[in-house]
């Protein structure tokens, strides 16, 4: 079975200073793992993934988000915050069985940003 | 290129009635999937189709239902409708069982937004 975790609910932060967004995985397999993005009343929006090619994932807007296996963490970073980047943020999982190919979804990370 | 779209946005619909929801892939995307975001229970995978065929079933009734087009559109039918039924579903494409290392890519649409009264 496969799982993520955020760790936070809710993180606020002032425009112009550093967004981190916790996650960590727990997968019997090699994992494949996402990062999407939900603005208000809108769809989701992939932002970022990691398919074993690099540990170091570089996304759309600026984010992104390193695999570290030692750890089972995949936290989504952004060197400065934008008020745009004001939403949901939800870190997935998907099911490496290709026969399967549910995503499962952490239960996200609502970020506020601050004038 | 044109992305996932689905349609209603929104709709009202009392208890015990069918509610059916639709949505179209990205084109050359094959495989559609169904997600329902309920208050309080978060993001829940319900189906998968891929060629006309349902391929996985999340931990969901019968009553939810679906099918899929030979276009690779999708329509998901929920029958005899219940209060917690009320949600944002959403819906997704992908390439389908042959699309190399992209097929775990899923793209999302706007969702419908379903109420129960």
């Amino acid at each position: 079975a496969q799982s993520v975790t955020q760790l936070d609910s809710h993180v606020s932060v002032s425009e112009g200073t550093p967004v981190l967004l916790r996650c960590n995985y727990s997968s019997s397999y090699s994992p494949s793992l996402f990062w999407y993005v939900q603005h208000p009343n809108k769809g989701l929006q992939l932002l970022l993934k990691y398919t074993s090619a690099a540990t170091l994932v570089k996304g759309i807007n600026g984010f992104e988000a390193e695999f570290k296996k030692s750890e089972t963490s995949f936290h989504l970073t952004k060197p400065s915050a934008h008020m745009s980047d004001a939403a949901e943020y939800f870190c997935v999982v998907s099911d490496p069985d290709t026969g399967r190919r549910a995503l499962t979804f952490g239960s996200g990370t609502r970020l506020q940003v601050q004038p | 290129e044109a992305g996932v779209t689905q349609s209603p946005t929104h709709l009202i619909k009392t208890r015990g009635q069918q509610a059916t929801l639709r949505c179209s892939p990205i084109s050359g995307h094959t495989s559609v999937y169904w997600y329902q975001q309920a208050l309080g229970l978060g993001l829940q995978f319900l189906l998968w189709y891929d060629e006309g065929e349902e391929r996985n079933r999340g931990n969901f009734p019968p009553r939810f239902s679906g099918r899929q087009f030979p276009n690779y559109s999708s329509e998901l039918n929920v029958n005899a409708l219940e209060l917690e039924d009320s949600a944002l579903y959403l819906c997704a494409s992908s390439f389908g069982l042959a699309g190399g290392p992209r097929y775990n890519e899923q793209f999302f649409g706007p969702g419908t937004r379903l109420t129960v009264l």
